[in-house]
């Protein structure tokens, strides 16, 4: 059984370009979800996918979107980044049924620096 | 709307001390509760979680936590703090997210020093 991966795990971005960040989900799992973890701070959820759609949204603006491919693996990606947007970006992989229980399978993050 | 407090940014325990960290909820429907700990550079792990029936939860590496419903709060406690302990514990609570999903909300974090 594999855990899940993200890649890259440092990325150093100046204001206004664009970043995507790559993850693999632990083998089984069919949601993925991603969240944005500040110094200092717990992680914010951002958004999560389930079967190749996103189903849930946290406080974040339409420049930070993202794909779930058909082999569970997915993308975040952020248009126009700005200072603020830097932090370390996790990734976490569950098995949903009925009556999810909450545990999510974290990556180890991207840490993304925006210069 | 669901939250999570926790109480102390920092905590240094001596080895061998008894671990208390502080975690208090806010939530319309009954709560699932959760710690995770993030050790450094790497993503985070499951400790334990409650969700119904027993409030006392036993997890990994010898923590528990207790679910007090009356005073709102889901404290992480180990009996004797070990070197290997020094990390930062989340608590979090499930959140609904819309469109039959859930979330994770998490507290700001409880960083964990072991004095040798």
């Amino acid at each position: 059984e594999t855990g899940v991966t993200q890649s890259p795990t440092h990325l150093i971005k100046t204001r206004g370009q664009q970043v995507t960040l790559r993850c693999s989900s632990q083998s089984g799992h069919n949601t993925v979800s991603w969240y944005q973890q500040a110094l200092g701070q717990g992680p914010q959820f951002i958004f999560q996918y389930y079967r190749e759609e996103e189903n849930g949204r946290g406080n974040f603006p339409p420049r930070f979107s993202g794909l779930q491919f058909p082999n569970y693996s997915s993308e975040l990606n952020v248009n126009a980044l700005e200072l603020d947007d830097s932090a370390l970006y996790l990734c976490a992989s569950s098995f949903i049924a009925v009556g999810w229980s909450g545990e999510l399978f974290f990556g180890e993050g991207s840490r993304l620096t925006v210069l | 709307a669901q939250s999570v407090t926790q109480l102390g940014s920092h905590v240094s325990v001596s080895e061998g001390a008894l671990v208390l960290l502080r975690c208090n909820y806010s939530s319309s429907v009954p709560p699932y509760l959760f710690w995770y700990v993030q050790y450094p550079n790497q993503g985070l792990q499951l400790l334990l979680k409650y969700t119904t029936g027993a409030t006392l939860v036993k997890g990994i590496n010898g923590f528990e936590a207790e679910f007090k419903k009356s005073e709102t709060s889901f404290h992480l406690t180990k009996p004797s703090a070990h070197m290997s302990d020094a990390a930062e514990y989340f608590c979090a609570v499930r959140s609904y997210s819309g469109a039959g999903s859930y979330q994770l909300t998490f507290g700001k974090g409880t960083k964990l020093s072991v004095i040798p």
